[in-house]
């Protein structure tokens, strides 16, 4: 059974700093892996999305890495700002991604102080 | 586009009523899911369509039905709601996984959510 975990649960940071995101998956059978990011009483929104076969993808100040091999993923922000505060999500599309289905990890909140 | 779309945004229900949450998406997508949200649980898969007229379940599918008529809607219906389904509930679109081509072919893209409350 596929599992996602991410590592912090929480994280605070001064605004500026470099910071990384963990997500690590169970069965490296995966499709793709998706990160998401969510505000407060709000919907998901898509970050980044990373094919089993590419090993990272990058949008601005973000850059998502996968390693299938070792069931990882990381999601770097650069020169992180306060308005990067949220919980991010990590989700994985199983085998061979022919029912849209996604396991999520818990999430990892982070809060970028001024 | 649209994108994806729910409604209603909230709700408020006694135990035993039911009702539907409705969940519609412009963009030709061939998939559509419904996925829950509790703290300390997570996202979870409720049910899940890969096309008009196919369904199936999810992680949690206990007390909900589904139907896929066509190819934009995919409505979540409660039977009889109970306490223990009170949370977020968020519909997802993507395009198959059979079509290649741009990477955001295989995105997921989520509606905001209905907050239910069931007293």
């Amino acid at each position: 059974k596929q599992e996602v975990t991410q590592i912090p649960a929480a994280l605070s940071v001064p605004e500026g700093e470099n910071l990384v995101l963990n997500c690590s998956f169970t069965d490296s059978a995966i499709y793709n892996l998706q990160w998401f990011r969510q505000d407060p009483g709000k919907g998901l929104t898509s970050l980044l999305l990373i094919q089993s076969s590419q090993r990272e993808q990058t949008s601005g100040r973000l850059n998502a890495s996968l390693d299938k091999s070792s069931g990882r993923s990381t999601l770097y922000i650069a020169a992180s700002q306060p308005g990067d505060s949220a919980t991010y999500l990590c989700a994985v599309r199983r085998g061979s991604g022919n029912t849209g289905k996604l396991i999520f990890g818990q999430g990892t909140t982070l809060q970028v102080k001024p | 586009n649209a994108g994806v779309t729910q409604t209603p945004k909230f709700q408020v229900l006694k135990t035993g009523q039911s009702m539907t949450l409705q969940c519609a998406q412009d963009m030709n997508h061939e998939y559509m899911s419904w996925y829950r949200q509790d703290p300390g649980m997570g996202l979870r898969l409720i049910h899940y369509s890969v096309g008009a007229g196919i369904t199936d379940q999810g992680e949690v599918p206990n007390g909900y039905n589904v139907s896929r008529s066509t190819t934009e809607d995919f409505p979540l219906r409660l039977l009889s709601a109970a306490p223990s389904q009170t949370s977020v509930y968020f519909c997802a679109s993507s395009y198959s996984a059979t079509r290649v081509g741009a990477r955001s072919y295989n995105e997921q893209f989520f509606g905001p959510g209905t907050r239910l409350t069931v007293l």
